[in-house]
């Protein structure tokens, strides 16, 4: 079956724009998660979904960053007002329940200029 | 709080020669602890996975692990290396117990020398 996709793989923008980047999580999968990945780091927690709702948002860094995920499916990480050190690898993640195996997609390559 | 630390930013072996990645954990509760595998331009790929079961744990594609409580230390071996392992390893954990998110080490790029 298909794993987890994400659109864009690639995004570049300029300092100060907003966007959206989406996340398919494999089908039936209730818990939604997403992390950033820097340059030569591991992946940082932003939040996870279980269903609809955003379970635990602890990990995003400030709130020029909302998530969501409105039918408890597809879901969308926005970020307004993008910085230089914004750019990373957004990665998605998702499992069957909140303790089960998390599945990763491939990540979305955002680039701010 | 949780934490994970991977003590080594590199590792280079020969091919056919064992590997060891190392990982130290610190969790407030009783962790679940995973190895995480990285191929360059692919998504991430679960290893393994301790979670309070038998204490040494049998991956994919020959790597294993042992959980060792008194030591914190969760580290990651496989008998002979082969080509196709030359990739980014990552440590992570979560607590027990909770739905949170998972928190990685920093990674060990793992070379294999022909």
């Amino acid at each position: 079956g298909a794993g987890v996709s994400q659109t864009p793989s690639n995004k570049v923008t300029e300092k100060g724009k907003y966007v959206e980047l989406r996340c398919d999580p494999i089908s039936g999968h209730t818990a939604l998660y997403w992390y950033r990945q820097s340059l030569g780091q591991g992946p940082e927690f932003l939040i996870y979904f279980q269903g609809t709702g955003a379970a635990d948002d602890s990990g995003l860094p400030n709130d020029r960053f909302f998530a969501v995920r409105p039918e408890g499916s597809v879901s969308t990480l926005k970020i307004q007002r993008t910085e230089r050190g914004d750019s990373a690898v957004y990665l998605c993640a998702s499992s069957r329940d909140t303790l089960g195996e998390q599945f990763f997609g491939p990540g979305t390559r955002l680039t701010v200029l | 709080a949780q934490s994970v630390t991977q003590l080594d930013s590199h590792v280079s072996v020969s091919e056919g020669t064992p590997v060891l990645l190392r990982c130290n954990y610190s969790s407030s509760y009783s962790p679940s602890l995973f190895w995480y595998v990285q191929h360059p331009n692919k998504g991430l790929q679960l290893l393994l996975k301790y979670t309070s079961a038998a204490t040494l744990v049998k991956g994919i594609n020959g790597f294993e692990a042992e959980f060792k409580k008194s030591e914190t230390s969760f580290h990651l071996t496989k008998p002979s290396a082969h080509m196709s392992d030359a990739a980014e390893y990552f440590c992570v954990v979560r607590s027990g117990g909770g739905a949170d998110g998972l928190t990685f080490g920093k990674g060990t790029h793992l070379i294999i020398q022909p």
